[in-house]
């Protein structure tokens, strides 16, 4: 069935690079997504993949795709206390049906 | 810009009562989910509806049933609401398949 996991805790220090990482195993999946998420709040979506793609990068966020390993990682370039949030991977499932599969989420903590 | 909103945003109920979780989004788009949130799982999606006048299970429908009123309301009900059912839930809505989900800002249900 579908399935994302995820690492559950990220701690970094202010101004390091952040890697978060996710495997899924829908290899049908067109799309793949991460989300987050600030205390108290709903998901805001912050970059997307398609499934062709190897690489995408916006400002400070890189993802990498390997679809060979099933395996995303999404890249903080110059983390800020204002990036400590949960963050989400997701795929879209293979029904088509526009719902999406969600890992458990990843809490990232930045010290200062 | 409203998005999608959600009411209640708390809610908390004792073992048997029944409660309706209210959706509403004005971004004209087909498609709404529930989801509810709980710690170290990530999101499960409850049901979902495609379109108007559709809806389908997802991964956990046991205890929910569903409502597309509209376009724009997508309501969640407990019949019976039991302590396993405390959790964060979340709306959320998509203009068609494989294309972005805005969330509301939840409904933190609370059963004793």
């Amino acid at each position: 069935g579908e399935d994302v996991e995820q690492s559950l805790f990220l701690s970094v220090r202010e101004g390091d690079s952040s890697v978060i990482n996710c495997t899924y195993t829908d290899s049908s999946s067109t799309y793949l997504y991460w989300y987050k998420q600030e205390p108290g709040a709903g998901l805001q979506l912050l970059t997307y993949i398609f499934s062709n793609m190897d690489m995408k990068q916006d400002q400070r966020l890189t993802v990498l795709l390997n679809k060979k390993d099933k395996h995303l990682s999404l890249r903080i370039a110059d983390t800020q206390t204002g990036d400590s949030a949960i963050y989400f991977c997701a795929e879209i499932g293979s029904s088509n049906t526009g719902k999406l599969i969600f890992g458990q989420g990843t809490t990232l903590q930045v010290k200062p | 810009n409203a998005g999608v909103t959600q009411t209640p945003k708390f809610q908390v109920l004792k073992t048997g009562q029944s409660m309706t979780l209210q959706c509403a989004q004005d971004m004209n788009h087909n498609s709404m989910y529930w989801y509810r949130q709980d710690p170290g799982m990530g999101l499960r999606l409850i049901y979902y509806s495609a379109s108007e006048g559709t809806t389908d299970k997802g991964e956990v429908p046991n205890g929910y049933n569903v409502s597309r009123l509209n376009k724009r309301e997508f309501s969640l009900r407990l019949e019976s609401a039991a302590p396993s059912q405390t959790s964060v839930y979340f709306c959320a809505s998509s203009d068609r398949m494989n294309t972005e989900a805005f969330f509301g800002q939840g409904t933190r249900l609370t059963v004793v």
